[in-house]
């Protein structure tokens, strides 16, 4: 699995862009990254996903660089309700082998 | 449209008793996973199945510990003869046909061995 490496912690003020990064500087040619968070104690939340292209959808925008060796995860106008723990995964893409591995993540407090 | 879904949510045994977990993935979903975080730990894969066949269960424990995802029913992880060790919270995930769909999360189960 290529392995990332991410922040332990960030502060962001409320209703400021989130800017959350990532590196994966072994990652192969057709492994995607994923976005994850993890709020309290619940179970992680999909945020993200993509493979080379810049994605956006109704939570996020996910910037990678055109090496592939890094992305930024960016919460637009960040809430108190998105204060959580951010994974970034890069997914074991092998059919039959497609497992999550969790790093630490990033643990994310919106202030007020 | 209903998202994973695990129950019990909360479960208490006692050592030695068996612990069985129960996970309903979402509608059109044929891939599960179970998941288990230890107390102040991270996420670590346990077991990953499809409808009546186990793919990959290189997280399992060896001993104590089995899964299944029947044709018809909910995905079970059992645990036999449990022990203090194996308190933790167990989450189940589940994905659609295709190498690249994401995993949704239930939110999970808490087990606690008295």
């Amino acid at each position: 699995d290529a392995k990332t490496t991410q922040p332990t912690s960030m502060d962001c003020a409320e209703g400021r862009a989130a800017n959350l990064p990532c590196n994966h500087s072994t990652i192969s040619g057709n492994e995607y990254v994923y976005w994850y968070r993890q709020i309290h104690s619940q179970g992680p939340q999909y945020i993200i996903h993509g493979l080379k292209n810049n994605e956006t959808n109704e939570m996020a925008s996910l910037i990678i660089t055109e090496d592939r060796k890094s992305s930024t995860l960016i919460l637009p106008h960040a809430t108190l309700r998105d204060t959580a723990v951010y994974y970034c995964i890069v997914r074991v893409g092998i059919q039959g082998a497609q497992k999550l591995v969790f790093g630490q993540g990033t643990r994310l407090t919106i202030n007020p | 449209n209903a998202g994973v879904m695990q129950n019990p949510r909360h479960l208490v045994r006692r050592r030695g008793q068996e612990a069985r977990l129960r996970c309903s993935p979402m509608k059109g979903h044929s891939h599960v996973y179970w998941y288990r975080q230890l107390p102040e730990e991270g996420l670590k894969f346990m077991v990953y199945l499809q409808k009546e066949n186990i793919i990959d269960e290189s997280g399992m424990p060896k001993e104590r510990f089995s899964a299944e995802f029947p044709k018809e029913g909910p995905s079970i992880l059992r645990i036999q003869q449990v022990v203090r060790g194996d308190s933790a919270a167990y989450f189940c995930a589940s994905s659609p046909v295709g190498d690249w769909q994401p995993q949704h999360f239930g939110d999970g189960t808490r087990l606690s061995i008295l």
